[in-house]
């Protein structure tokens, strides 16, 4: 069984710029949710991907943008990039059955840079 | 809205130390309660988890018991190892969805 997998592994952008992060889901799971880790603190929820559409969103900018495919891997899209975006994002998988959504398994995360 | 609040660290333990790191949160509801650890260079890891009131979750001699009463979810570990230096998160699920997380506490545990 493949856990999820994340990449690239780090990444360094310059103020202004696009970004795009890439998740492979773990096998048999659905869902895809993404994370932002700033240093020092807990993840803070940024979407939930369910079925190719936005499955809830948390206190993020629409410069956070998303998209799920139907192999359920998913891309994080950031646009104008600002120097407090510089965390580890994370990714999870997880299978959302009719009873609810199950655990969550996490990547190792991107760490992105913002110079 | 709802949160979890997880006290401060770092801890620092000696091997074979008892080990209680504590969460308490704030919900409307009954949500479903879980301990994350993250190793260094490592994504989180579900450590254990509780769906509902007086439900104890445990796992690798860590445990954690969902007290409706004191709004507490405190992590307990009889005595720790040198391998179980890591950060320590607790998170509730919010809206089926949004997992929420405390800020973590870092746990180092020396020989």
């Amino acid at each position: 069984e493949t856990g999820v997998t994340q990449s690239p592994t780090h990444l360094i952008k310059t103020r202004g710029q696009q970004v795009t992060l890439r998740c492979s889901s773990q096998s048999g799971h659905n869902t895809v949710s993404w994370y932002q880790q700033a240093l020092g603190q807990g993840p803070q929820f940024i979407f939930q991907y369910y079925r190719e559409e936005e499955n809830g969103r948390g206190n993020f900018p629409p410069r956070f943008s998303g998209l799920q495919f139907p192999n359920y891997s998913s891309e994080l899209n950031v646009n104008a990039l600002e120097l407090d975006d510089s965390a580890l994002y994370l990714c999870a998988s997880s299978l959302n059955l009719a009873g609810g959504p199950d655990e969550q398994f996490f990547g190792p995360g991107t760490r992105l840079t913002v110079l | 809205g709802d949160s979890v609040t997880q006290m401060e660290g770092p801890v620092t333990l000696s091997e074979e130390a008892f080990l209680t790191i504590n969460c308490t949160y704030t919900a409307t509801g009954y949500p479903s309660l879980f301990w994350y650890v993250q190793y260094p260079g490592e994504g989180l890891q579900l450590l254990l988890k509780a769906t509902k009131a007086d439900d104890k979750g445990s796992n690798k001699g860590f445990e954690a018991t969902y007290r409706k009463e004191t709004t507490s979810f405190h992590l307990e570990k009889g005595s720790v190892q040198v391998s179980d230096s890591a950060v320590y998160f607790c998170a509730l699920l919010y809206n089926n969805n949004d997992m929420r997380f405390g800020a973590g506490t870092r746990l180092t545990v020396k020989p």
